[in-house]
């Protein structure tokens, strides 16, 4: 069984700070890393996908990857009360037969105090 | 775009009871993912079809569960009988054609509380 492990916090911090999302996976063989954001009681939503190596910034949003090190993380700067949510880590399943399954981390549950 | 949809929205049935869930995908989209979400567990990827055809059922927890998607905008998570363990939320989502992004569009989900 592929893992995908997450802190599950919750994670608080205070508003306009940045906020720091971790997640480690144990498939060497993954190339595809995503971010989803989770609202109580609603589906979850990407926010941030990832394939190579290095930083890809998108808004506030800014996705790491170092596969050597099999971990992903996503920064959030500018913490605003709206982002307060549980975020998913997903990595693609490479066995599969088409590749196009996902693995999901539990989550990490974010608060952003005003 | 109206979305993936699913129904019903919740649903509550006694232990023994057959429950089918229902999924319509995005239009255009080839794969359909059934998953089912608790605390203890977070989010499992139960099955998924491509082109209507099973792909991947290894994440079926056992033989009362069964997935059907007869035509491409229309797919059946039954389990039959069920048991208050799975009680969950069961999302279903699709995936246009094969690009290099697999971007996974969430239905709404159903809420499932077997008593």
């Amino acid at each position: 069984q592929k893992e995908v492990e997450q802190n599950s916090g919750p994670l608080s911090v205070p508003e306009g700070a940045i906020a720091s999302l971790n997640c480690t996976y144990s498939d060497r063989g993954s190339q595809s890393f995503f971010w989803y954001r989770q609202y109580s009681g609603k589906s979850p939503e990407l926010i941030m996908f990832i394939y190579s190596n290095g930083d890809k910034e998108d808004g506030r949003f800014t996705a790491q990857l170092n596969k050597a090190s099999q971990y992903v993380s996503l920064l959030i700067r500018d913490s605003q009360p709206s982002d307060s949510a549980t975020y998913l880590c997903a990595v693609n399943e490479s066995n599969s037969n088409s590749g196009y399954a996902l693995n999901f981390g539990k989550g990490t549950s974010l608060l952003v105090t005003p | 775009d109206a979305g993936v949809i699913q129904s019903p929205r919740h649903e509550v049935t006694e232990m023994g009871q057959e429950v089918t869930l229902r999924c319509k995908p995005i239009s255009g989209h080839d794969y359909l993912f059934w998953y089912r979400q608790t605390m203890m567990r977070g989010l499992e990827l139960l099955i998924y079809f491509n082109n209507n055809v099973p792909i991947d059922d290894s994440g079926m927890p056992e033989d009362r569960f069964s997935a059907k998607m007869p035509n491409a905008s229309f797919s059946t998570l039954k389990i039959q009988p069920s048991e208050p363990r799975d009680s969950a939320v069961y999302f279903c989502a699709s995936s246009p054609p094969a690009t290099l992004l697999n971007e996974q569009f969430f239905g709404p989900g159903t809420r499932l509380t077997v008593l």
